[in-house]
């Protein structure tokens, strides 16, 4: 298995302002992705981030507004630019290991 | 974008009954089918990967199965319990390990 963090757990935000999510694992894995929960919605993927390439955005997410970071094989950060209302979600980092997705516990935004 | 659909979106159930509820999906291009349980404020953990048509899988009470040809997973809860309340997702996952999810079913144990 593998135990993930996430930093911060929850944050209210002001609209136009950037937030940056970290996401930690205990051990080393090659696959990360980014999920956001918008209210009333199904988990939805943002991103894959694998070490030393650049992420790779699913269809209605941009990097502009959703830049990835990828620094090693335990870490990954992403942020939430300019943001909006609509941008309140809960967002989840996840590792592949042996086949199987792990979750971080989560950031609740709130974004006003 | 696949559709991957889970009813009821809740149900609330007496502490000793069993219950079960349905996961759909798109029956091509089938790789595998995952389940997890979501409490308020943790992470979605882990409960069952399935591959093969047929599969059965056991955890504690927690059943699944496994109908690829159909395209839908049946969960199964025996004895439920307070703490089996929870929001128990099913996603399908595509063979670059990506996952889309179903809405969720919430359930609510009484005791």
């Amino acid at each position: 298995s593998a135990v993930i963090s996430q930093k911060p757990s929850r944050d209210i935000c002001q609209r136009g302002t950037s937030l940056t999510i970290q996401c930690q694992v205990d051990s080393q894995v090659t696959m990360m992705f980014w999920y956001r929960q918008q209210p009333g919605q199904s988990l939805t993927l943002i991103a894959t981030a694998n070490q030393g390439s650049e992420a790779t955005y699913e269809s209605g997410f941009v990097i502009d507004k959703f830049p990835i970071s990828r620094p090693n094989l335990t870490f990954s950060t992403l942020t939430v630019s300019n943001m909006s209302p609509e941008d309140s979600s809960i967002y989840l980092c996840s590792v592949l290991k042996r086949d199987e997705q792990y979750f971080g516990p989560g950031t609740r935004l709130t974004v006003t | 974008i696949l559709n991957v659909e889970q009813s009821p979106q809740s149900l609330h159930v007496q502490e000793g009954d069993s219950t079960n509820f349905t996961c759909s999906f798109p029956s091509s291009n089938f790789y595998a089918l995952h389940w997890y349980r979501w409490e308020t404020a943790k992470s979605p953990e882990a409960l069952f990967v399935m591959t093969l048509n047929g599969d059965e899988k056991k955890k504690g009470r927690i059943s699944a199965t496994l109908n690829t040809k159909e395209g839908y997973s049946y969960l199964y809860i025996k004895g439920s319990q307070p703490e089996d309340s929870a929001t128990y997702l099913c996603a399908f996952g595509s063979n670059d390990y990506k996952l889309s999810f179903g809405a969720g079913t919430t359930v609510t144990v009484r005791a």
